[in-house]
Order: structure tokens, then sequence, then C-alpha cells
């Protein structure tokens, strides 16, 4: 498996619900990153999360790292439409010098 | 308006053509990255640069090749020597490497790269 394996694949809620979105890695990190890409569209960086933190929050974004267990979560609340997007974490991983992109949470929001 | 500009939008490359697409930025950004997306995955590391004048390989750099001759631009070049090189194509920049790992990247609105 992959660094930053995101879970689950794809997820469909209604509109006022909240999502959560799960993120795994394998290596020591300095940073981990979440992305959201609306279809055909570029990236849009949302939130970094170092190691040494373990919440922040970002509006209707709630972010976790625990790095104990190499895991990070994305929580929106009160989701809308407009949040039907493709979600990804992005791991800076210590000495490879580059980000590794999971393969992303297909997220819809049902009206 | 700041940002990071891909053209074209759609390209099409017949089989043995080499084909470059554009990125530029005027963010002021040091470091400049290439990526490559197929449907339904993750984005993949092709070439990035630190600095002008510097680059280096990714994960998936055989095929294709870069130049940064410019702080504001970083072609991007599709050889036929890319066996598969249909793919969503994402440009991508960050003001550096940032002194504890990496900073927020921004993206442009990518490339989609057809070969008919």
């Amino acid at each position: 498996s992959q660094q930053g394996e995101e879970d689950p694949q794809a997820l469909s809620i209604q509109e006022g619900e909240n999502a959560t979105m799960n993120c795994s890695y394998k290596t020591s990190i300095n940073n981990l990153q979440w992305y959201r890409q609306n279809s055909g569209r570029g990236l849009v960086h949302l939130i970094l999360i170092r190691s040494n933190e373990r919440e922040k929050h970002s509006g209707r974004l709630r972010v976790t790292l625990d790095t104990s267990k190499k895991s990070s979560s994305l929580l929106i609340t009160a989701s809308r439409a407009a949040d039907t997007a493709s979600y990804f974490c992005a791991t800076d991983v210590q000495g490879a010098q580059k980000l590794v992109f999971g393969q992303g949470t297909r997220l819809t929001i049902n009206p | 308006d700041g940002g990071i500009t891909q053209s074209p939008k759609y390209l099409f490359r017949k089989e043995g053509q080499n084909v470059t697409l554009s990125c530029e930025q005027n963010l002021n950004h040091d470091a400049m990255y290439w990526y490559r997306q197929d449907p339904g995955q993750g984005l993949r590391l092709i070439y990035y640069s630190q600095i002008v004048n510097d680059f280096q390989k990714g994960d998936i750099a055989e095929g294709y090749s870069v130049s940064r001759e410019k702080k504001e631009s970083f072609p991007l070049t599709v050889t036929s020597a890319q066996k598969n090189p249909t793919a969503f194509y994402l440009c991508a920049s960050s003001i550096d490497l940032g002194l504890a790992g990496y900073n927020e990247q921004f993206f442009g609105p990518g490339t989609r790269l057809t070969v008919l």
C-alpha cells in the first residue's frame, strides 16, 4: 500500500451532515496537507498541519493528526452541495524532498 | 491577479510527436513542480525545480523533459519516448521548499493531453 492512503475512496452524504475522511501514512513526516479538487480542475490547498500539532481548524474544516498512529482526519461540518469534490492528503516525508499524494476521497453532497 | 496559469487546456497529439505544456506563475515563487494525474488516481511527481536553471527528476521522469530559464516559467515537454502520455497534467508552485518541510503548493488549472 502507499504512503498517504485515504479512506473511504468515496463518500456520499446529505447536505447539512458532517463528512469525515481519513488518511494513513507509513513514514515520519514534517507536515501533512489536505487539498481539494473539483472535477477537471487544479488542486486547492485547504490546510497544513505540522508534525508537532494535533489539531487545526479553518472555518468548517477540522484536521487532526495522530503521529503515533500515522493517521490524519479531515472533518467538514455542515456540508454544502458546493463541497462536492475530491479531497487529497499529501504527506511531506522527511528526507524525501517531495509531497506524496494519496488517491483521494470522492465526496458527494446530495441536496 | 496573481496566480499560476497553464496552457493549453486541452491538447491532442499524434503518436511520435513531442508536445510542450506551458506553465507560468506570477507569485514570485522559487519552487515549481509538474505532476501527472490519471483517472481516479492521485498525483505523481514528474519533475521539480527549486531555483532557476536547476531541476530534479521526480518519480516518473522518463519520457519527459523540462527547463527553468526564468523564475516565472517551467515548461514541460512530453516526448515520443513517453509510452502512455494520455493524462491530466498539473503544474504547481510554492514559495520554496521550506525550512521545516514543504510549504503549501498552488496549482494551475491543468492541461488534459490526449494521444490519438
